[in-house]
């Protein structure tokens, strides 16, 4: 196991368009993050899954955005109707809820640009 | 409503110097404060978190509950800790979401 691996880790996309992105985490772990980095900023929470329950979304995430983990492996999220608002790289974090200490593990990231 | 402050974009220093990264948060519960620190083409990755009191390369960082801070400190820099660092918070035990901070660069000069 390599780590938490995403795809594409770029996309350019026109405006208006759907966008598809994969996130597979390190296969033991339960729980799924996605964050947004915009420039200059830090990471700022979309959205988390344990198993394949989706247990809190960012008021960030506007109807346009969706997630899923539908096996409680890897998880997919997808922007329909791009706006050049979206622009960012999406980060994708697993982690290990076991009740004890733990530590977020981050994937290299998807970078979007739309055009 | 979580939020952490890194009041400064850009730390240079010079090879030996000491650093101090500041941050300060906000959050009503009782958090867990965490330093995520980003090489050059490297993704994110955990440096040190407050419940473990570690020290790690060197780095060291303390709660001051009274202060709101987690500042993280070195008393000698190296160049190789030339990266981009995050601060980070999320409610103690809940595994859940973290806040980050925009986060700062700290150049070492040889």
């Amino acid at each position: 196991d390599t780590g938490v691996s995403q795809n594409p880790r770029h996309k350019i996309t026109k405006r208006g368009q759907n966008v598809t992105f994969r996130c597979d985490p390190i296969s033991e772990h339960n729980r799924l993050y996605w964050y947004r980095q915009t420039l200059g900023q830090g990471p700022e929470f979309l959205t988390y899954f344990q198993n394949e329950a989706q247990l809190e979304k960012s008021r960030l995430l506007s109807d346009r955005f969706s997630a899923e983990r539908p096996k409680g492996s890897f998880s997919t999220l997808e922007i329909q109707r791009t706006e050049q608002g979206d622009s960012a790289m999406y980060l994708c974090a697993s982690s290990l809820h076991s009740g004890g200490a733990y530590e977020q593990y981050f994937g290299p990231g998807t970078r979007l640009t739309v055009t | 409503a979580q939020r952490v402050t890194q009041p400064e974009k850009l730390l240079s220093v010079f090879k030996g110097a000491p650093v101090e990264l500041k941050c300060n948060y906000s959050y009503s519960g009782s958090p867990e404060l965490f330093w995520y620190v980003q090489y050059s083409r490297q993704r994110l990755q955990l440096l040190l978190r407050h419940i473990s009191r570690e020290s790690i390369k060197g780095f060291t960082a303390d709660l001051n509950k009274g202060e709101t801070s987690f500042h993280l400190k070195k008393p000698f820099a190296q160049e190789e800790d030339s990266a981009m660092y995050y601060c980070a918070l999320s409610a103690a035990g809940a595994n859940s979401k973290l806040t980050f901070g925009k986060g700062i660069t700290l150049s070492v000069r040889p």
